[in-house]
């Protein structure tokens, strides 16, 4: 079982398309984070979420935490080629463990 | 460029090989991490140390062989290996450990591991 289930798992979607990858967990976290991966490269840190209902703003990307603090979901507006890669949300737990999500590769078709 | 440099960027290995990854990074952090990719699954975290003492070994095989000589590095010593060990071995280093902070995790870009 995933502590933190991406969905979808996959997704390909023409240039121009909006969009929603969302990270879902039965536990509560104090913050959450965003990280892409792209072919060949280690994750980058998009964002992190710390308030419960926070919505955070990165050029095309929206990140919203749950109030709960339980789940997160990002929001590509208008997605270009460059968005290509692996997004992984990702959260800390048992105090020391980091742990990411199972992961959403997206493909931007020019 | 990444400010976490790891080495070799490709290594293909026997069973029988004794190997070592290396990690380092100059930002001054205090925690470093080892994590386990296999095509297209998340990165698994496999060890963490803080202040350059192991704090979290994630029930890892003996066969991976952990060392922090300073501050600013991190080995992962390899003794034989098995074909299903193959995966991206991603090096990444954090201000402190992750506590209740909200601390990025800084990656290196990985060494490819191929066991024959």
């Amino acid at each position: 079982t995933q502590l933190l289930e991406q969905s979808p798992q996959f997704l390909s979607i023409q240039e121009g398309e909006n969009l929603t990858v969302y990270c879902n967990s039965s536990s509560v976290f104090s913050s959450l984070q965003w990280y892409r991966q792209e072919p060949g490269e280690g994750p980058v840190l998009l964002v992190t979420v710390v308030t419960g209902g926070e919505v955070k703003k990165l050029k095309r990307l929206t990140f919203q935490f749950g109030d709960a603090r339980k789940d997160s979901s990002l929001h590509i507006t208008a997605a270009q080629p460059g968005d290509t890669g692996l997004y992984l949300c990702a959260a800390v737990y048992n105090f020391n463990k980091f742990y990411f999500g199972s992961g959403t590769k997206l493909n931007v078709k020019p | 460029d990444t400010e976490v440099t790891q080495t070799p960027k490709h290594l293909v290995m026997g069973m029988t090989n004794k190997k070592s990854l290396k990690c380092e990074q100059h930002m001054g952090h205090r925690a470093m991490y080892w994590y386990k990719q296999k095509a297209k699954k998340p990165p698994e975290l496999m060890f963490v140390y803080s202040y350059e003492k192991l704090s979290i070994n994630e029930s890892v095989p003996s066969r991976f062989s952990p060392e922090c000589p300073n501050s600013s590095l991190l080995n992962l010593h390899l003794h034989a290996l098995q074909p299903e060990d193959s995966a991206l071995y991603l090096c990444a280093s954090s201000q402190d450990v992750p506590g209740n902070s909200n601390q990025p995790q800084h990656f290196g870009d990985g060494t490819r591991l191929s066991i024959l």
